[in-house]
């Protein structure tokens, strides 16, 4: 497609369920971002990936959440366990390194946790 | 801690009337800079950025943003605004030299008046 996808564009869930959530980037992105943005407030950084690097994991706010990348194709975010204070939407973003340095973004999974 | 300050939660103007959103980051070597729109229901888009030469750059919509080094500041402006620019806008700053792993403010949501 012409831009990022994720799916789904919301979840609802019971407290202590698991959650995955898809992110779709643009073709030929090499680089992918998770970000979490909580009502009101401004995107988070959760988690980057680079080609066939190792993530940088540094804003993922615990161990419940974790996040894969196959070469540089769909990613997936879980949350394990899911808290109330995880509600929030979860965006991706995608980036050709070398092109006009702008990160795309998707629309969004909006997650409510119960 | 690296960190970025929009100081004005929520701006109303009158359409027509001039703009302008304040964006502060914590010091550091000089970093990417970049303005974000969000517009209800709409995924982020990029109004402009600024990573190196003239201070004053120009973007979509009309925006523009002036670095200012001694204040880092990288204040968003536009000389008459339309209603269709109510949203939400994002500062946002690349600390980690071109990797493009970006800290956004909070937001600064503007209303438009007719």
């Amino acid at each position: 497609g012409a831009g990022v996808s994720q799916s789904p564009s919301n979840k609802v869930t019971e407290k202590g369920k698991d959650v995955e959530l898809r992110c779709d980037p643009i073709s030929g992105h090499t680089a992918l971002y998770w970000y979490r943005q909580r009502l009101g407030q401004g995107l988070e950084f959760l988690i980057y990936f680079q080609g066939n690097s190792a993530p940088d994991k540094s804003g993922l706010p615990s161990d419940r959440f974790s996040a894969e990348r196959t070469g540089e194709s769909v990613s997936t975010l879980t949350i394990q366990r899911t808290q109330q204070e995880d509600s929030a939407v979860y965006l991706c973003a995608s980036f050709r390194s070398g092109s006009s340095d702008e990160q795309f973004f998707g629309p969004g999974t909006r997650l409510t946790v119960l | 801690a690296q960190s970025v300050t929009q100081p004005d939660i929520h701006i109303t103007v009158s359409e027509g009337a001039s703009l302008e959103l304040r964006c502060n980051y914590s010091y550091g070597a000089t970093p990417y800079l970049f303005w974000y729109v969000q517009s209800p229901g709409q995924g982020l888009q990029l109004l402009l950025k600024y990573f190196s030469g003239d201070t004053l750059v120009q973007g979509i919509k009309g925006f523009e943003a002036e670095f200012k080094r001694s204040q880092s500041s990288f204040n968003l402006r536009k000389p008459s605004v339309h209603w269709s620019d109510a949203a939400e806008y994002f500062c946002a700053v690349d600390f980690s030299g071109g990797y493009n792993k970006l800290i956004f403010g909070a937001g600064t949501r503007l209303a438009v008046h007719p």
